[in-house]
């Protein structure tokens, strides 16, 4: 089946730093891929559409300096949380379809818990 | 508009049960996709199934079956025969004519030995 994978699966920073998450499509190539948060024992919600070769679509309310969204290739999204504050504090999910048709079913990756100290 | 409604925030139940999840939906569109998801505590997000608008067949797959009724807007999930593995939060989804995926806040299911 169709594998997502995405690093780290955890990660700890301090106040004002800057943290970079990976997602990548590990035997299939994605044109889009999607950010997704998750707030603890909340439905995860859609942050932004990451887009192969262009700028991401960002969701409304989300600020787009603060979270930088990088997808230089088929395979590869990142997702970079600049001066990170401790209300960035989430698990970050991304996602990805196997085909370009919108009924294909999204393959998640494991997510990434960022606790912000 | 596109709105996904699971009014069901946990439930419990003592294994060999049977649980069933409630899925309402929203959409203007005549053409849509239902899905649901399992997150089990390691918080990854497992495909379970995905069901057109078009397609009201019910389905069993093992232990799961699900009733999708277009007249009622729902796509309601069971689990039969519960076990320990099933605890998990599941989350219903639906999208229709873009790429995105609207989630259902989702339902706790707790399985006790």
């Amino acid at each position: 089946g169709a594998v997502v994978s995405q690093h780290p699966s955890r990660v700890i920073c301090k106040s004002g730093t800057s943290v970079k998450i990976e997602c990548r499509s590990l035997d299939f190539q994605a044109t889009t891929m999607f950010w997704y948060r998750q707030f603890p024992k909340q439905s995860l919600m859609l942050m932004a559409t990451s887009n192969e070769g262009s700028k991401a679509t960002y969701e409304q309310g989300v600020e787009k300096d603060k979270f930088l969204i990088n997808h230089a290739s088929l395979t590869l999204s990142t997702l970079t949380v600049t001066s990170a504050h401790p209300e960035d504090s989430s698990f970050y999910i991304c996602s990805a379809r196997t085909a370009s048709s919108y009924n294909s079913p999204l393959h998640f990756g494991n997510g990434t818990r960022l606790t912000v100290t | 508009a596109q709105k996904v409604t699971q009014a069901q925030t946990e439930i419990s139940v003592v294994e060999k049960e049977d649980v069933t999840l409630d899925c309402v939906y929203e959409t203007r569109d005549t053409t849509y996709y239902l899905f649901w998801y399992k997150q089990p505590p390691s918080g990854e997000l497992v495909f379970l199934i995905r069901r057109n608008s078009f397609d009201e067949q019910n389905e069993i797959s093992g232990r799961y079956s699900w009733n999708f009724q277009k007249s009622t807007s729902s796509f309601n999930f069971t689990i039969t025969a519960s076990q320990v593995v099933d605890s998990a939060v599941y989350f219903c989804a639906l999208n229709s004519n873009d790429y995105k995926l609207s989630f259902g806040a989702g339902t706790t299911v707790t399985v006790r030995a």
